[in-house]
């Protein structure tokens, strides 16, 4: 089955930073790539996601990359503000043409993003 | 648009006992997510519903955990006896219609219900 690492664990940063967190993914067979926010008490809310036939995606502070060749994506920050201060998940998913494989998300184990004022 | 309900919100029970856990979905959502989150840990997947049939419930310990969703709207997921390894958080998510649409669907998750297994 899939599998996905995430790094770092836990990243600190200073309100204005860039911060960037990195996840690589075994099968080659993904084509979906969504990264979600998770705050305390709370369920994961989609921020960003990432289709394979795209190299990259921005929507205003936040951009992911993906290079299908090395089987890894990036989440990219910046400016960072104490709001933004959570745990974050890059997670795989992967559906087939004409399958049945729609939807299992395999999760990576989440990076504690801390914002300092 | 309202989000996912789950409820109830936190449970404690000791091992060996039952616990059942509710979802309602996202109005005209076919496709229901049970994901199991420990602590320090991302969300796992348990069983994945579209309408009422189950479409994969691979990770699902079928032994203890069981999961319906009889008129493909709202499901509940129980588990029958608790373990200690069954704390966690169990999240409740749910997409459009993924297969219908021939890719993959943003899921919404639920708030989650927190179970302690004392």
């Amino acid at each position: 089955g899939e599998n996905v690492e995430q790094h770092p664990s836990t990243l600190s940063v200073q309100e204005g930073d860039s911060a960037v967190i990195k996840c690589t993914y075994s099968d080659s067979a993904s084509n979906y790539f969504p990264w979600y926010k998770q705050e305390l008490g709370k369920g994961p809310q989609l921020i960003i996601d990432i289709r394979s036939n795209v190299g990259e995606k921005k929507d205003q502070r936040i951009a992911v990359t993906l290079n299908k060749t090395a089987k890894h994506f990036s989440l990219h920050i910046t400016e960072t503000q104490p709001e933004d201060s959570a745990v974050y998940f890059c997670a795989a998913s992967m559906s087939n043409a004409g399958g049945t494989s729609y939807g299992k998300l395999t999760f990576g184990q989440g990076t504690i993003l801390t914002v300092h004022p | 648009e309202a989000g996912v309900a789950q409820s109830p919100r936190y449970k404690i029970i000791e091992k060996r006992q039952s616990v059942a856990f509710w979802c309602n979905p996202i109005s005209g959502h076919a496709t229901l997510y049970w994901y199991q989150q420990i602590l320090g840990q991302g969300p796992k997947l348990l069983i994945q519903f579209q309408n009422n049939g189950v479409v994969d419930d691979s990770q699902l310990p079928k032994d203890r955990f069981s999961a319906e969703r009889l008129k493909g709207v709202d499901s509940t997921l129980k588990i029958q006896p608790a373990k200690l390894e069954d704390s966690a958080v169990y999240l409740c998510a749910s997409s459009f219609n993924p297969r219908r649409r021939g890719r993959q669907e943003t899921q919404y998750f639920g708030p989650g219900t927190r179970l302690l297994v004392l």
